[in-house]
């Protein structure tokens, strides 16, 4: 079956830091692949996706590549910030599945002023 | 557009006690799903729905119920809880049209069962 692997976390950084969060993937069609983003208290909320390979997905400075030789969609973000403090999760989902995503075990993100 | 709400956000419940969480959303999406969050375990499906009228296990079913009554409402019911079930829910919705099933989910409901 479908499967997700990022990071393991927790990760600090100082504030102005480059971050990458590794994920990689498994998955027996062509699948979206996305990360959300979830601040304390609240739900997940979509950061960025890409729906196919090569697609680069990118919000807020934060961007991931569909690299469908390595199976992986890394998060980078060139200078982070105080608020970029959240957990982290990438995800895929394939489109014949009743939109069901699958999940990794989410990274949480600390950074440091 | 409220998006997806969940209520309630808070609740205490002691073992064998029963209770209904409610889902709505206002995207006008087909599907709907239920989650439960765990410290170090991720986000695990409960139940899902591809439309109203329907309902369909997913990876932790056992110990809870669900209702799709209205498009718009996913009811998920602990009939007797377990401090097992003491977890964050996290209702979401998505659409089948496009390509990226996109997933909106709520803020969320903290159960604890004593």
């Amino acid at each position: 079956g479908d499967s997700v692997t990022q990071m393991e976390g927790p990760v600090t950084l100082s504030e102005e830091a480059f971050l990458t969060i590794n994920c990689t993937y498994t998955a027996t069609g062509y699948p979206s692949l996305f990360w959300y983003v979830q601040y304390p208290g609240e739900g997940l909320q979509l950061l960025l996706k890409a729906t196919k390979a090569d697609d680069k997905g990118s919000n807020k400075g934060f961007e991931a590549t569909y690299r469908k030789e390595t199976t992986s969609f890394h998060l980078e973000k060139g200078s982070v910030q105080v608020s970029d403090s959240a957990v982290y999760f990438c995800a895929l989902s394939e489109n014949t599945n009743a939109g069901k995503s699958t999940f990794g075990d989410g990274t949480t993100l600390t950074v440091k002023p | 557009n409220a998006g997806v709400t969940q209520t309630p956000k808070f609740r205490v419940l002691k073992t064998g006690q029963s209770m209904t969480l409610l889902c709505a959303q206002d995207m006008n999406h087909e599907y709907m799903y239920w989650y439960r969050q765990d410290p170090g375990m991720g986000l695990r499906l409960i139940h899902y729905s591809v439309g109203e009228g329907t309902t369909a296990k997913g990876e932790v079913p056992d110990g809870y119920n669900v209702s799709r009554l209205k498009k718009q409402n996913f009811l998920l019911g602990l009939e007797s809880a377990a401090p097992s079930q003491t977890s964050v829910y996290f209702c979401a919705s998505s659409s089948p049209t496009g390509v990226s099933n996109t997933q909106y989910f709520g803020p969320g409901t903290r159960l604890t069962v004593l």
